[in-house]
């Protein structure tokens, strides 16, 4: 079975206070890929960045970045000095590296609050 | 612009009809996709299609039809049976079929209200 958590339900912070948004997997797949998405108030989700997992490697763009630690299979994403254009719910998904599976499977996501 | 559309915004039914949802892609994407969001929850599939004329049920395909009579178009319908239908409801695409790229790229959502 395939599952991902995001156990922190809602973080709020203030404005240029850096924040990480916790996500763990659980896969049995050895071949799969991660996702974050976010979905501001509008509804619409929005594609963040997407990690294979033979890439371990940590990810930067601009004030976000994401720590990708398989032997604790967790993919973790920090925004660095937030602005209130960051407030939105962040989620977490997993897909399996197999040709024709087109599943997704998301967390609960976590809803970032950042105060003026 | 490139993009997904889905319309209405905001739609209102009254218990025992059916709705469609409307979802059209001009990305020239191959796969597309339904979820459906609930309050506070994450995303669940309801159905999938990777090619025109071919669609797959998802985690929660029970009350739900769909239709892939062209690859621009994956209309939803909410049909009487859905016990729950009142929902956030999202439609997806992506590359697939083979593609390296997967991540999917998602319309802006339609509210449906049942009461």
């Amino acid at each position: 079975a395939q599952k991902v958590t995001q156990a922190q339900t809602e973080i709020s912070v203030v404005e240029k206070e850096d924040v990480t948004l916790d996500c763990v997997y659980e896969t049995r797949d050895t071949t799969y890929y991660l996702f974050w998405y976010k979905q501001p108030p509008s509804g619409e989700l929005v594609f963040l960045i997407r990690r294979n997992s033979f890439d371990e490697q940590n990810e930067i763009s601009g004030r976000y970045s994401w720590n990708f630690q398989k032997s604790t299979s967790s993919f973790n994403f920090t925004i660095t000095a937030s602005q209130v254009v960051d407030s939105a719910v962040y989620f977490c998904a997993l897909r399996p590296l197999i040709q024709g599976a087109q599943k997704l499977v998301f967390g609960q996501g976590t809803r970032l609050t950042i105060n003026p | 612009d490139g993009g997904i559309t889905q319309s209405p915004k905001y739609l209102f039914r009254k218990e025992g009809q059916n709705v469609t949802l409307s979802c059209e892609q001009n990305l020239n994407h191959d796969a597309m996709y339904w979820y459906r969001q609930d309050p506070g929850q994450g995303l669940r599939l309801i159905y999938y299609s990777q090619i025109v004329n071919d669609f797959q049920k998802g985690d929660i395909a029970e009350g739900y039809s769909v239709s892939r009579e062209k690859k621009e178009s994956f209309p939803l319908t909410v049909t009487s049976a859905q016990k729950n239908p009142t929902a956030f409801y999202l439609c997806a695409s992506s590359i697939g079929r083979g593609g390296n790229r997967y991540e999917q790229y998602f319309g802006p959502g339609t509210r449906l209200t049942v009461t």
